[in-house]
């Protein structure tokens, strides 16, 4: 099973700064089948990223993916206020299918 | 526009069954290889089963092996999970979610989830 560790697990920031999420990989992902989601309180997952650096239909290009083998970041250029919410990684390379723990971005 | 629709979830003592279903529409479903993903309640998401498009295939989270079972009916464009031996550490939210890579692998074994539903509550408790 590939274990995600996302780092931080809160981040505190104001609007308008810039977001820089991290999720780690034991063992890599191939072939950088990595995915991002959003998720805010009461509501489902909304899919951001895929192939580590695709944005998903509709996202806004302020949300950026990187990385490969086992580092991987998201990164949200200009926080906007409808994006303070909780950020899962997710990798499809391996069964099972496995999710990281979240990081949540919260309103300094 | 895609939609996703659960129902089926309540309360259910531990060692009980239940069956959760998930309306599709808005897609091709019989083309789309579709998932079950959970949330337990202050927690993070877990995948918990994927099947292929046409049924041919299942992948399952090493958790529900053996208590769950992911099936779709195309003529109604509905997937289930039955759910049975439920322990209470089944309580959440479950979600289904349909699959949105095209590639070989995840055709197969399931990839990322590009459309969810709004999820159905199961609560499992004596």
């Amino acid at each position: 099973e590939i274990v995600l560790t996302q780092s931080p697990g809160t981040l505190s920031l104001s609007p308008g700064e810039r977001a820089t999420l991290s999720c780690r990989a034991s063992p890599s992902v191939s072939s950088s089948y990595l995915a991002w989601y959003q998720q805010k309180p009461g509501q489902a997952p909304r899919l951001l990223i895929y192939g580590a650096s695709i944005r998903a239909t509709g996202i806004p290009d302020r949300f950026s993916g990187s990385g490969s083998g086992t580092d991987f970041t998201l990164t949200i250029s200009r926080l906007e206020p409808e994006d303070f919410a909780v950020y899962y990684c997710q990798q499809y390379g391996r069964s099972p299918l496995t999710f990281g723990g979240g990081t949540k971005v919260e309103i300094k | 526009q895609v939609q996703l629709v659960e129902s089926g979830g309540g309360v259910v003592q531990p060692g009980g069954s239940l069956r959760l279903s998930c309306a599709a529409s808005g897609f091709t479903f019989s083309t789309y290889g579709m998932h079950w993903v959970r949330q337990a309640p202050r927690k993070g998401l877990e995948w918990v089963a994927f099947i292929r498009y046409d049924g041919s295939n299942e992948h399952y989270g090493d958790s529900v092996k053996g208590r769950f079972s992911i099936s779709r009916d195309k003529s109604k464009n509905t997937l289930y999970l039955q759910m049975n031996s439920l322990r209470v550490e089944d309580t959440a939210v479950y979600y289904c979610a349909k699959e949105g890579s095209g590639t070989y692998y995840a055709v197969n074994n399931g990839g990322y989830m590009d459309v969810w539903g709004k999820g159905t509550t199961v609560t499992v408790s004596s």
